[in-house]
This record gives C-alpha cells, structure tokens and sequence, in this order.
C-alpha cells in the first residue's frame, strides 16, 4: 500500500494570503495525483489530477505542482470559502488518500 | 447535471448486514466506473470498491474484500453496496462517487451514514 502523508496538519492563514499545502508519497505515484476540499457536512470535491490539472469549475487559484513522491497544492490568494480540509489521494495504485490538511483563518 | 445520491444507511448490530445504494443521473452512467468511498467520523477518506462500468472489472479495499460486494444496475442507472459482517469500524459515510479515469473521483454524491453498534 502506498501511505501518502500531507503536511502541516493544521495550516493557519489570513485571507489574501498565499496557503502552500505538501503531500508526500511512500514511493513513486509519477503524477496519478488528486486533490479534494472538503468543508464540514459536505462530500469531497475533486480540485486537481493528474498532480498540475484543474478540474471543471475550479478557480485558477487553486495549483498543483510535482510528480514522483513529492506534491504540492497552492491557494495564492484564500477567500472565506477556501478554509476546508484538503486531502491529496493517489491513483497509481490502489487508491490511497493523505489524512487531511485542515486550512483554518488566522 | 451529473447527481449522485446514496440512500440505505442506518443503525446496525455487530454482525449485521446493510444495501447501500446510489442512484446516478445527469451522464451516461453504463460508460463510467464508479467507486465507493467511505470516512469514519471526523477521520480521513479511505477507498473502499471500485466497478467498471460493464462490471468486468471489480476491486476491494482488504479492509472489506469477503464482507462488501460491489454491483451495478445500469439501465436501471443504480450502484449498490452490500456490506455484510458489520464491525464497529465500519462505521463511516458511505460516498459514492463517479470515476472518469484513472482511481480518482470527479463527482461525489451527499452520502449515507452507516452506523455498527449493539
């Protein structure tokens, strides 16, 4: 089983500011990565595959960059609605998901 | 628009059984694979089963594989989940949730909550 792990747990930010989110895979997932928001009582919502590609819908504030073990999401500038858990998942293998990094306002 | 929505949840015993069903409108539900998905309370995302669209090809998580199966109706556009030998940590939302390629999910429906406890 490949373990993802995202880093911080907890990012704390200020609105506007720029929120830098990490994702680490045990071994090489190439770039068979996704990212999802989720906010409280709500499903996921895919925001990124294939590490770097928006989904539909998806402001163009949202990035992600890396391939191989190394990821990374990026708000540039966070509105109110972008404090939420985000989750990176791989799909190299059976699917695995990181444990969640939790974006709450500073 | 593509709606997904998941029904059959409920209270159960240890040892009890549960069909979960998700009912796909809005995209040809026949050309894609949909997974399942499930979260403890307050804990992560963890993949459960995934079913191609003609059903040729179907996978399981450990966690569940001899306990949950997987199937499909597709003219009748309908997933389901049979979970039988319920455990306390079976306990989770059950997410189904629409696979355009690759493992990973691009519409996801609301939910239903299963719960294992005597």
């Amino acid at each position: 089983e490949i373990v993802m792990t995202q880093s911080p747990a907890t990012l704390s930010v200020s609105p506007g500011e720029r929120a830098t989110l990490s994702c680490r895979a045990s071994q090489s997932v190439t770039s068979n990565l996704a990212w999802y928001q989720q906010k409280p009582g709500q499903a996921p919502r895919l925001l990124i595959y294939g590490a770097s590609t928006r989904a539909t819908g998806i402001p163009a504030r949202f990035s992600g960059s890396g391939s191989g073990t190394e990821f990374t999401l990026t708000i540039s500038s966070l509105q109110s609605e972008d404090f939420a858990v985000y989750y990176c998942q791989q799909y190299n293998d059976w699917p695995t998901f990181g444990q969640g990094t939790k974006v709450e306002i500073k | 628009e593509v709606q997904l929505v998941e029904s059959g949840g409920g209270l159960v015993k240890p040892g009890g059984s549960l069909r979960l069903s998700c009912e796909a409108s809005g995209f040809t539900f026949s050309s894609y694979t949909m997974n399942w998905v499930r979260q403890a309370p307050g804990r992560g995302l963890e993949w459960v089963s995934s079913i191609s669209g003609k059903s040729s090809f179907i996978y399981y998580a450990d966690s569940v594989r001899g306990r949950f199966t997987v199937s499909r109706d597709n003219p009748k556009n309908s997933l389901f989940l049979q979970v039988n030998s319920l455990r306390a940590e079976d306990t989770a939302v059950y997410y189904c949730a629409r696979v355009p390629s690759g493992s990973y999910s691009d519409y996801w429906g609301q939910g239903t909550l299963v719960t294992v406890s005597s």
